[in-house]
């Protein structure tokens, strides 16, 4: 069985502009979330997609959006790039079937801001 | 969800149990004990969770206190490749990866 697979693992882009990642979760995994890990601050929770809809937010500003597909892959989208942004984005997909379930984790896309 | 004390660092020899501990004395009854572990680089891996009684995988044994209010970690047999950042995390039920709240973790270091 296929893991969680995100595209791009590296990326370089420029102060101002936007980027979009990808993750697919594991084959029948309708629960996919995000989260950005930065030397300084950790690991933190972006937000939570379940069914094509956003079911929980962490405290990010608006400039970082995320959508699902149908097909339960989804992107996440940071516009307006800052330095600080600067990070390894991960996303994990669970099974939300139910109570209790872990979560499995992509190998990360790394963003360089410069 | 509650918060989490673990050491920051710890070493342990190949070959020996590597027992890593958590303490979480604000737990409320409702609230499960996860373990993930980061190997450089990498998503986190999950390893073990549980509720109150003591839990068992291929990968590692969880056991909690009566009182719940730590757990320890316990790889029997560590090997290089368990040197990662170890997470324990404290929560309520949830069928997803939500809100996971990861804090420093323990960097186990294993030694040659």
């Amino acid at each position: 069985k296929a893991g969680v697979t995100q595209t791009p693992r590296y990326l370089i882009k420029t102060r101002g502009q936007q980027v979009t990642l990808s993750c697919s979760p594991i084959s029948g995994h309708r629960s996919v979330s995000w989260y950005q890990q930065t030397p300084g601050q950790g690991l933190q929770f972006l937000f939570e997609y379940f069914s094509e809809t956003q079911r929980n937010k962490g405290n990010f500003p608006g400039r970082f959006s995320g959508r699902q597909f149908s097909n339960s892959r989804s992107e996440m989208n940071v516009s307006t790039l800052e330095l600080g942004d600067s990070a390894l984005y991960l996303c994990a997909s669970s099974a939300s079937g139910g109570p209790v379930t872990e979560a499995f984790f992509g190998q990360g896309t790394r963003l360089t801001v410069v | 969800d509650a918060k989490t004390t673990q050491p920051t660092s710890m070493d342990c020899a190949e070959g020996r149990a590597a027992n890593l501990p958590c303490n979480h004395s604000t737990i409320s009854g409702n609230e499960y004990v996860y373990w993930y572990r980061q190997i450089h680089s990498q998503g986190p891996q999950y390893i073990i969770h549980g509720l109150k009684n003591n839990e068992t995988n291929e990968m590692a044994s969880l056991i909690i206190t009566e009182d719940r209010k730590s757990s320890t970690l316990i790889l029997p047999h560590a090997t290089l490749r368990d040197t990662a950042v170890y997470y324990c995390i404290v929560r309520v039920a949830s069928g997803s990866a939500r809100q996971l709240t990861f804090g420093s973790g323990t960097q186990l270091t294993v030694l040659p």
